[in-house]
Formats: structure tokens, sequence, C-alpha cells
């Protein structure tokens, strides 16, 4: 079973909103990941988890906020966003070379 | 110069058509690379990785050629569910269970009937 999940699939917030996106995948995968992307580009890496600690955070900026509670879980925590933020934010996870994605959360700032 | 470079087409083949991508990589010291595809509005999905030696899954073929850092997909027999957009991507950095990829801009394939 190679599936991660994403919750929600859509959302739409407001620029003085504080809002969460989800990630949780049950492979056992020890590394996760968040992406964004833009229509018509390939996604961008923002940042990834290995052993539930940040190891990589590509220069993201602050208001968002990303969170590791466990090992099958992560979080990706909103605020003050720009309408530029707006784009498809997907979760992935890896055990190795190979990364999984989720079916994304696609995200409208207002 | 980017780092993976593709084709962005779109190709527009008829059922039944073989169809080949490439695909260059400038970093030598990418260890590992893949094939994705992505359909509109989704996700994502690994095709395939790619090995020196190749390897094919049903109707789909990979090749790595390190020498010239060149990577190419062919996809023999085109069904119209082929159509999506294909990632070419390296894997930059590597990480005990992490790993950076590098993706291709995506080349559009387009079968029709």
């Amino acid at each position: 079973d190679t599936e991660v999940t994403q919750t929600p699939k859509h959302l739409v917030m407001g620029m003085t909103n504080k809002k969460s996106l989800k990630c949780e995948q049950h492979m056992g995968h020890r590394a996760m990941y968040w992406y964004k992307q833009k229509a018509k580009k390939p996604p961008e890496l923002m940042f990834v988890y290995s052993y539930e600690k940040l190891s990589i955070n590509e220069s993201v900026p602050s208001r968002f906020s990303p969170e590791c509670p466990n090992s099958s879980l992560l979080n990706l925590h909103l605020h003050a966003l720009q309408p530029e933020d707006s784009a498809l934010y997907l979760c992935a996870s890896s055990n190795g070379n190979e990364q999984f994605f989720g079916p994304g959360t696609r995200l409208t700032v207002l | 110069r980017k780092e993976v470079e593709q084709d962005p087409g779109p190709f527009n083949v008829p059922e039944g058509a073989t169809v080949a991508f490439n695909c260059t990589y400038s970093n030598s010291a990418s260890q590992s690379f893949f094939w994705y595809r992505q359909d509109c509005r989704k996700e994502p999905k690994l095709l395939m990785s790619v090995y020196s030696s190749g390897n094919e899954d049903g109707r789909f073929t990979a090749q790595l050629n390190r020498a010239s850092q060149y990577i190419s997909l062919l996809i023999r027999d085109s069904k119209l569910s082929d159509s999506a957009t294909y990632l070419c991507v390296a894997l930059r950095g590597y990480m005990e269970y992490g790993n950076k990829l590098v993706f291709g801009a995506g080349t559009i394939l387009r079968v029709k009937s």
C-alpha cells in the first residue's frame, strides 16, 4: 500500500486566518515532505522531516510552520498567508529513494 | 541552465504510436533518477525508477546514460489514458531516510484517438 492521505482536499482562507493542512502515511516511512506546486510548474520542495526531525527548510517564509507529531503524521500550519501562496500543497513520504505523494490540498488565499 | 531539462512538448500522438521523451541533467553527482506522471490537477505518481542497465515495465522502458547525463522514457502502443505530464526527476542529495528531488518542468503527452 503506497497511500499518503491529505486533508482537506480544498481550503479557502483569508489573509488573517490560521489554518492547518494534515498529512498521514501508514507505510512506516521515516521521511516526510511538504511541496508547493503552482499551475504548470513542477513541485517545489518546502520542508523535509527525517525521523520526526526537521532536516531541511528550503528558506520557506515563517508564515508556513511545519510540525511532525509522530512518524505517521505531518502538519503544515498556515498563518497570515498572501494571495500568491495559493497553490496545490503536496505531502510525500519515502523510506529510501522513492517518494510517494498524497493527493494534495488545493489552497486559495483571498 | 536548469539542473534537469525536458522538452515541454506537447507531444500529440495517435493511439498505438510509440513515443520517446528525453531528459538531460547537469549535476553529475545525481545518484538516482525517476519518471513520474502527473494528471491534470492531481498528484505526481511514480511511474518508474531509472537504472543504468535500463528497465522495462510493460509498455514503458526507461534508460539512463551517465556518460551523456541523459535519461529517456519510451512508451509503446500509446493509450488514451497515457495522456499526462511526464516529470523527469533526479535525486540530488541523500540523507538517511530522506532525500532531495530535482524535478524537470515536465513533458506534456496527448494521445488522440
